[in-house]
């Protein structure tokens, strides 16, 4: 069974701290998802980045990078800089071939001023 | 704006009560998938349709029911609600019909307080 763990449930940092939010994944398939999510106090649901198990190829949009390593089932999320803007939920999600979306608990991250 | 309409964005009952959730998929997506947000359970998956059709079950309750129309929008309907339904429940749309390779796409969320 597919499964996605995020340890930390809350963090927080103050403004301009560089940040990592921690993704551990489980699945038995070898094509799988990744996904990232943000929930803004506002409530909706934001994309923030698909990666699928064949590319490990670490990305970097912004503030934002991600690191994908296979070896340890991890997809980290590091926000660089953190803004005010950045205080939100964070989701991390797994999907596997023929199987849905799976999220994490999420982790809430405060920036304070 | 992610081009999916959820109404109402809020709705308060009582228990034993029924409702009826709505959602527009983006334009052109044929997956619509609800999801149930609570305090104590994180986000979960309830059911998937595709094109009209049941796709995937989650856990979704014997007293909740969806069904997806021609025009490809979803109900989701909650009946003999119960203190523990009060949640934010969101639909997403994607428009890949299987394996959600894509990103879903989500609304706003439906917050539903169940007195």
């Amino acid at each position: 069974a597919q499964k996605v763990t995020q340890a930390q449930t809350e963090i927080s940092v103050v403004e301009k701290e560089d940040v990592t939010l921690d993704c551990v994944y489980e699945t038995r398939d070898t094509t799988y998802y990744l996904f990232w999510y943000k929930q803004p106090p506002s409530g909706e649901l934001v994309f923030l980045i698909r990666r699928n198990s064949f590319d490990e190829q670490n990305e970097i949009s912004g503030r934002y990078s991600w690191n994908f390593q296979k070896s340890t089932s991890s997809f980290n999320f590091t926000i660089t800089a953190s803004q005010v803007v950045d205080s939100a939920v964070y989701f991390c999600a797994l999907s596997e071939a023929g199987q849905n979306f799976v999220f994490g608990p999420g982790t809430r991250l405060s920036v304070l001023p | 704006d992610s081009g999916v309409t959820q109404t109402p964005k809020h709705l308060i009952t009582a228990t034993g009560q029924r409702v009826t959730l709505r959602c527009s998929p983006r334009s052109g997506d044929l997956s619509v998938y609800w999801y149930q947000q609570s305090l104590d359970q994180g986000l979960q998956f309830l059911i998937q349709y595709y094109n009209g059709e049941e796709r995937a079950k989650g856990n979704i309750l014997e007293r909740f029911s969806a069904q997806q129309f021609p025009d490809l929008h979803s109900e989701l309907n909650l009946s003999s609600l119960e203190l523990g339904d009060s949640a934010l429940y969101f639909c997403a749309s994607s428009a890949h019909g299987t394996v959600p390779t894509g990103e879903l796409f989500f609304g706003e969320g439906s917050r539903l307080t169940v007195l």
